[in-house]
């Protein structure tokens, strides 16, 4: 089952302009992962934050984690056409004995126009 | 680094047929994951290993879904047999393995299309 949902499902902005996406999500968790998938490269993991941290950067990207509120963002600045892509939340769970796999959720598809 | 490879990366069958994909993981990581990505959709997981051994199956359709992992390094999926719903993108993943969970490391998929 689908932990959350991304938010918006779909966003198109110009090229240089900062694109937000939001996650939200239903259970506790030991840390929040984004990722990208184009159809090129597959899915690639851009950032972790775990649950005790906020705010973590990465280059053009910023996520932040409110726990109390369930919910992530991910902000990618000065957009490039090369950012187009769908970007996926991904959770890892508390505890679970070493079970670890990762729920998803719908994704976003950012489109950079040019 | 050599990443996470999969085979095949397309794979055409009929229905009730039946189909493995092989994943062979980043050299040195103990955990290995295959998902299943609906058109549209967000990887769901099916099946966990921790070396050889199975960590968590509950969303494995095991009447029809089987996977190994015999050395604790390739793996294998298996559908048999196959019905239309299977469709999708079959990812396996790998990750270290050790103390907390991190990253996963995906390879490029093979897409199944059941007819």
């Amino acid at each position: 089952s689908q932990q959350g949902e991304e938010d918006p499902q779909a966003l198109s902005i110009q090229e240089g302009e900062n694109a937000t996406m939001n996650c939200s999500y239903k259970t506790s968790i030991n840390n929040l992962q984004w990722y990208r998938q184009n159809s090129g490269r597959g899915l690639v993991h851009l950032i972790l934050i775990r649950s005790n941290e906020r705010e973590k950067h990465s280059g053009r990207l910023r996520v932040t984690l409110d726990t109390s509120k369930k919910s992530s963002s991910l902000l990618i600045t000065a957009s490039r056409a090369a950012d187009t892509a769908s970007y996926f939340c991904a959770t890892a769970p508390l505890g679970g004995g070493g079970a670890d796999g990762l729920t998803f959720g719908k994704g976003t598809h950012l489109i950079i126009q040019p | 680094e050599a990443g996470v490879a999969q085979s095949p990366r397309y794979k055409i069958i009929e229905k009730r047929q039946s189909v493995a994909f092989w994943c062979n993981p980043i050299s040195g990581h103990a955990t290995l994951y295959w998902y299943q990505q609906i058109l549209g959709q967000g990887p769901k997981l099916l099946i966990q290993f921790q070396n050889n051994g199975v960590v968590d199956d509950s969303q494995l359709p095991k009447d029809r879904f089987s996977a190994e992992r015999l050395k604790g390094v390739d793996s294998t999926l298996k559908i048999q047999p196959a019905k239309l719903e299977d469709s999708a993108v079959y990812l396996c993943a790998s990750s270290l393995g050790r103390g907390p969970p991190g990253t996963q490391y995906f390879g490029p998929g093979t897409r199944l299309t059941v007819l």
